[in-house]
């Protein structure tokens, strides 16, 4: 069981707009602003998108956004493309004695 | 162009040791924590351990603790992990990853397989 909840598959249409969430608690999520997500395509290495709750590394598109609310964390992907479609992992730092969590993983299908 | 090359995988039985390397290239290797991350066949992704920039302080979860140790050697750009006492729940690729700020794993390597069984 991971320690921070994601739900396993979304779903959207090219260029609509879709949101995935990850909910932890005060000691990791809510607790701090250092949550991650990372796009993973099948057989390859995980990508970084988002870091520091809403900041984009250079080359990443602005088509992706990231947010947080308590402790629920969200990632935002506009405009969906067929290449989106990919696993999305969240990632936090945690207070807990394993410094740092990943979310379950959710399958982003578009349609 | 950065660079992070895995190796050291391979098959290995219930309890015996594998050690694995990353040798990294394109940047300052001495001025970033670096950690290990695994993925199990068909699974998630898991923090397994990182590394100050000058090896002073390291972290670990809690599964591996008193069984694996990351090290890094500056002077060859190089990070490793020597992990014992492997379980068949460590099956999984090890991927060599550089952190730029908490859990901001910025680039991957390509991972290297490592099977218990």
């Amino acid at each position: 069981q991971s320690a921070l909840t994601q739900p396993a598959s979304v779903s959207g249409s090219p260029g609509q707009s879709i949101t995935i969430s990850c909910t932890g608690t005060s000691s990791d999520v809510g607790g701090y602003n250092y949550v991650s997500w990372f796009q993973q395509h099948p057989g390859k290495a995980p990508k970084l998108m988002i870091y520091a709750v809403n900041s984009r590394p250079s080359g990443v598109s602005s088509r992706f956004s990231g947010s947080k609310s308590g402790n629920t964390a969200s990632l935002t992907i506009s405009g969906l493309q067929a290449e989106d479609e990919a696993d999305y992992y969240c990632g936090s730092y945690t207070s807990g004695s394993t410094l740092e969590v990943f979310g379950g993983g959710t399958k982003l299908t578009v349609l | 162009e950065v660079q992070l090359v895995e190796s050291g995988g391979g098959l290995v039985q219930p309890g015996g040791s594998l050690r694995l390397s990353c040798a990294d290239s394109g940047f300052t290797f001495s001025t970033y924590w670096m950690s290990w991350v695994r993925q199990a066949p068909g699974r998630g992704l898991e923090w397994v351990a990182n590394i100050k920039e000058d090896g002073s302080e390291k972290h670990y979860v809690d599964s591996v603790k008193g069984r694996f140790t990351i090290s890094r050697d500056n002077a060859k750009n190089s990070l490793y992990l020597q992990m014992n006492s492997l379980r068949a729940d460590d099956t999984a690729v090890y991927y060599c990853v550089r952190e730029i700020a908490w859990v901001a794993f910025d680039f991957w390597g390509r991972g290297t397989m490592v099977t218990v069984s």
